[in-house]
């Protein structure tokens, strides 16, 4: 059964780190591209980048370059997200997904989320 | 960027209606337009991808058109699964997606 499980919901405080994994199962993991997507309470969704579990290439939306970062474990088929410097409005649902086929591909199947929350 | 606008952004409908919800791309984007249907508390899930492609599992209940920068998402008799939010998303450039389409029960 192809699937991506990520971790539990996380509690942090305004300026600390966090880091949401995504494991991958019933599939290469290498063969498709990892996204993710974040969505805030009641809010709809955004892209944040992706990661080529192959190359271990990146790319990312602007607004997230300096404090997001996307890696991959490949002996483990994990995708990580790592959010620096959180902030009270970074709390939200995240989500990896994965590519249909190719780079510019729709997203076929999803992690169940992520809520992290960022409270004081 | 490209920005996508759904419409509308809400919609009452009964079981048994057709219903359409139609999504805008700010420049043409080809057929590279996927839709995906989402429930309270879950991920979204990919029905349809290249604007008119059924995903393998989903019910031919669903269909959309359109190219370039007009799409329609179809549901031809809406059973009482079907009510969600339902999302637009262009991966011509990146990948950005619509505000949501809430689809209600009227």
């Amino acid at each position: 059964q192809v699937q991506l499980v990520q971790s539990g919901a996380e509690v942090k405080k305004p300026g600390a780190s966090v880091r949401v994994s995504c494991k991958a199962s019933g599939y290469t993991f290498t063969d498709h591209y990892i996204h993710w997507v974040r969505q805030a309470p009641g809010q709809g969704l955004e892209w944040m980048g992706w990661i080529s579990p192959n190359s271990g290439g990146t790319n990312y939306v602007e607004k997230f370059h300096g404090w997001v970062t996307i890696t991959r474990d490949t002996s483990i088929s994990t995708a990580y997200l790592e959010l620096n410097r959180l902030r009270f409005d970074d709390t939200a649902f995240y989500y990896c997904a994965r590519s249909r086929e190719r780079i510019g591909d729709a997203f076929d199947i999803w992690g169940q989320g992520t809520l992290v929350t960022v409270s004081s | 960027d490209i920005q996508m606008t759904q419409s509308p952004s809400t919609l009452s409908a009964s079981v048994g209606d057709r219903v359409t919800i139609t999504c805008r791309a700010s420049q043409s984007i080809g057929t590279w337009l996927a839709w995906y249907q989402q429930k309270p508390g879950k991920a979204p899930n990919l029905l349809i991808y290249k604007a008119s492609n059924l995903e393998n599992g989903v019910s031919s209940r669903f269909s959309g058109s359109g190219s370039g920068t007009e799409f329609t998402l179809t549901i031809s008799s809406l059973q009482p699964d079907d009510f969600a939010t339902y999302y637009c998303q262009q991966y011509n450039t990146y990948w950005t997606f619509g505000q949501g389409t809430k689809l209600e029960i009227k």
